[in-house]
């Protein structure tokens, strides 16, 4: 089914560990994912991206690893600093075939200096 | 990257009143637009899907009198909120792809924070 807006988990950590938050997905058709960043008050930004025939994405300081058996995604940022704090979400497209984003519940990650 | 740009960034209005939010593409242009409804310290749920020249399509829940869309023209969909309640407070957000682009990208406003009182 639909995934459904849930309250946010909240992951905390110290500046320059690396962080890994993870999210499940719900549509074993879906075959596009994203991963956005949500700053107070302000609409999603794009991070990183990664589609159905990659199972691992690079990108600067940030890594999106895909499991598509258990319909798991994971983001790793790599040597966590404060500007990073903020909500994050894995959002799926592809499965309605127009490629509109269905977000998932989000992560609010809190990075102590 | 591509730009899309909300007005206005917050409003608060009166119970029974009608609020209109605009959602523009400032440096392409948009076939369809997203529209996302977001409450406090929760996900963001799809709306609606605004269609340029047609009507939107809207969700399974979503009362299409009360949330009108319309999407005139390629770089430009508004919400109307009629007849707006306190229940209506919520942070709304519009996205938009580049049309034609093989890139299926989208790009989001910075949100408008309504309020009604």
């Amino acid at each position: 089914g639909e995934s459904v807006g849930l309250h946010l988990p909240t992951l905390s950590v110290q500046e320059g560990d690396n962080s890994i938050i993870n999210c499940a997905y719900s549509n074993s058709a879906s075959d596009y994912f994203i991963w956005y960043k949500q700053e107070s008050g302000k609409g999603p930004q794009f991070i990183i991206d990664i589609r159905s025939n990659m199972d691992k994405r690079q990108g600067q300081r940030v890594t999106v690893l895909l499991n598509k058996t258990v319909k798991h995604l994971s983001l790793q940022i790599a040597a966590t600093q404060p500007g990073d704090s903020a909500v994050y979400f894995c959002a799926e497209t592809g499965a309605r075939g127009s490629y509109i984003p269905t977000f998932g519940r989000g992560t609010s990650l809190i990075v102590h200096p | 990257g591509a730009v899309v740009s909300q007005h206005p960034s917050w409003v608060i209005c009166k119970s029974g009143t009608s609020v209109k939010i605009e959602c523009r593409s400032l440096d392409f242009q948009a076939t369809t637009m997203f529209w996302y409804r977001q409450f406090p310290k929760q996900s963001l749920m799809l709306m609606a899907t605004s269609n340029e020249g047609s009507k939107a399509t809207y969700e399974q829940g979503v009362e299409k009198d009360k949330f009108l869309i319309n999407h005139a023209s390629l770089t430009l969909s508004t919400l109307t909120v009629t007849s707006a309640h306190p229940e209506d407070s919520s942070f709304y957000i519009c996205s938009a792809r580049i049309q034609g682009a093989i890139s299926t990208e989208a790009f989001f406003g910075q949100g408008t924070r309504l309020t009604v009182v």
